[in-house]
Formats: C-alpha cells, sequence, structure tokens
C-alpha cells in the first residue's frame, strides 16, 4: 500500500528557513518521481515543485524558483523540500505526492496527508 | 502558463443525481487532463487521468470524456460519500489545477 507521510511543517518568521520530509512506504522509491503541491486553506492546489527519475532533474514552479529546494534520498525513502527566505504568501498546507507515467504524461497519483506551514511574524 | 477554469464553483444536488462538472484550459493539452477528489480536511485522490481513464479502486459511478480545451466529470449518481471538492488539473505542459467544485447534497 502507497503510504506517504510528510513532516516538519510549523510557524516560522518571515525570511527564515525551514525544511519538509515526505517519508515513501509500500512502494520502490526509488524508480518514481516525487512532487510538492501546497493548498493555502480553502484555496486551489498549486504545484511547486518535482524531482524526476532516473536523472534526477528538477523543476520548480516560477514563484518558489530560487527560494525551496528540493532533493531526495533514495536510502531513506524520503524526500526533502528546503525552503528559504520565507514569506507570507508561503503559508499553506504541503502535499508530497507520488508521480507517475499516466497515459504517456506523468502526474501525481497518491498524495499525503500534508503538513501544515505558517509564515506570520 | 495554461489556466484551467472550472464550473460551476459550487455545485447542490440530491442523492441519486447525475451531476456534471466541466473544466476548460486556455490552450489545447490533448487529453492530458485529471480529476481529483478532495474531501473535507483530507488529501487530494485521484480519480480520473488521461480525460476518461478511471483511477484503480474509484467507483465506476465516475466518469469523464473531452479532449483539447473542454473537459467533463460525471457522476452518474450522486452518493453522500462524494461530498468533496473536486479539481481538474492539465498535466500537459507543467501542472496546473483549476480552482475547485464544490459539491453538497440538497
Amino acid at each position: 500500500q502507497v503510504h506517504l507521510v510528510e513532516s516538519g511543517g510549523g510557524v516560522v518568521q518571515p525570511g527564515r528557513s525551514l525544511r519538509l520530509s515526505c517519508a515513501a512506504s509500500g512502494f520502490v522509491f526509488s524508480v518514481y518521481s516525487i512532487h510538492w503541491v501546497r493548498q493555502v486553506p480553502g484555496k486551489e492546489l498549486e504545484w511547486v515543485a518535482v524531482i524526476s527519475i532516473p536523472d534526477t532533474n528538477l523543476f520548480y514552479s516560477d514563484s518558489v524558483k530560487g527560494r525551496f529546494t528540493i532533493s531526495r534520498d533514495n536510502s531513506k525513502n524520503t524526500v526533502y523540500l528546503q525552503m528559504n527566505t520565507l514569506r507570507p504568501e508561503d503559508t499553506a498546507v504541503y502535499y508530497c505526492a507520488r508521480g507517475a507515467d499516466l497515459g504517456g504524461h506523468p502526474t501525481q497519483d497518491y498524495w499525503g496527508q500534508g503538513t501544515l506551514v505558517s509564515v506570520s511574524s | 502558463d495554461i489556466q484551467m477554469t472550472q464550473s460551476p464553483s459550487t455545485l447542490s444536488a440530491s442523492v441519486g443525481d447525475r451531476v456534471t462538472i466541466t473544466c476548460r484550459a486556455s490552450q489545447s493539452i490533448s487529453s492530458y487532463l485529471a480529476w481529483y477528489q478532495q474531501r473535507p480536511g483530507k488529501a487530494p485522490k485521484l480519480l480520473i487521468y488521461k480525460a476518461s481513464s478511471l483511477q484503480s479502486g474509484v467507483p465506476s459511478r465516475f466518469s469523464g470524456g473531452g479532449s483539447g480545451t473542454e473537459f467533463t466529470l460525471t457522476i452518474s449518481s450522486l452518493q453522500p460519500d462524494d461530498v468533496a471538492t473536486y479539481y481538474c488539473q492539465q498535466y500537459d505542459d507543467y501542472w496546473t489545477f483549476g480552482q475547485g467544485t464544490k459539491v453538497d447534497i440538497k
């Protein structure tokens, strides 16, 4: 059974940093890409970043490019999202999701339960 | 960037009703369209991919259609368990979501 668990969220002041983790189980982690998607409570979903396989290419949304870094440790079945220079508009629930090739292009098939990041002074 | 627009924003229907949600893309996305269900306080769940392919384990009352720029999600017989917000997503060029359609029981 595919299982993704996010951790590391919390309250942080503007300009500070936070690192989120996504621990995966129930599938062969090393052959799947992993995404981060965020959601301001009550609002729509926004794709944030992906770390792909097998070439470990990294892609980011324009809203976080240059401030956030996605990485993975296949020995720990874990993906990280390092978030620097945080802004109030980064406040959201952050989900990690498994990427799968669905009909020729990849998208997210299984999601974790999310971790809340609140950026406030 | 490809923009996704859903209608309606909210929908109230009776148990057993057939309901349809529409999603429009700002440019052609072929059939790279997914639908997700998000129950209150829960993570999104994939229902449909490639516009009309039903994800494993999803009830057959859910169906999807369309191609190019116009897509639909249909629930053939609305059930209490279907109360949720539904999002379309294009995955032709990166990933963008619609603003969501909240479905509840009348």
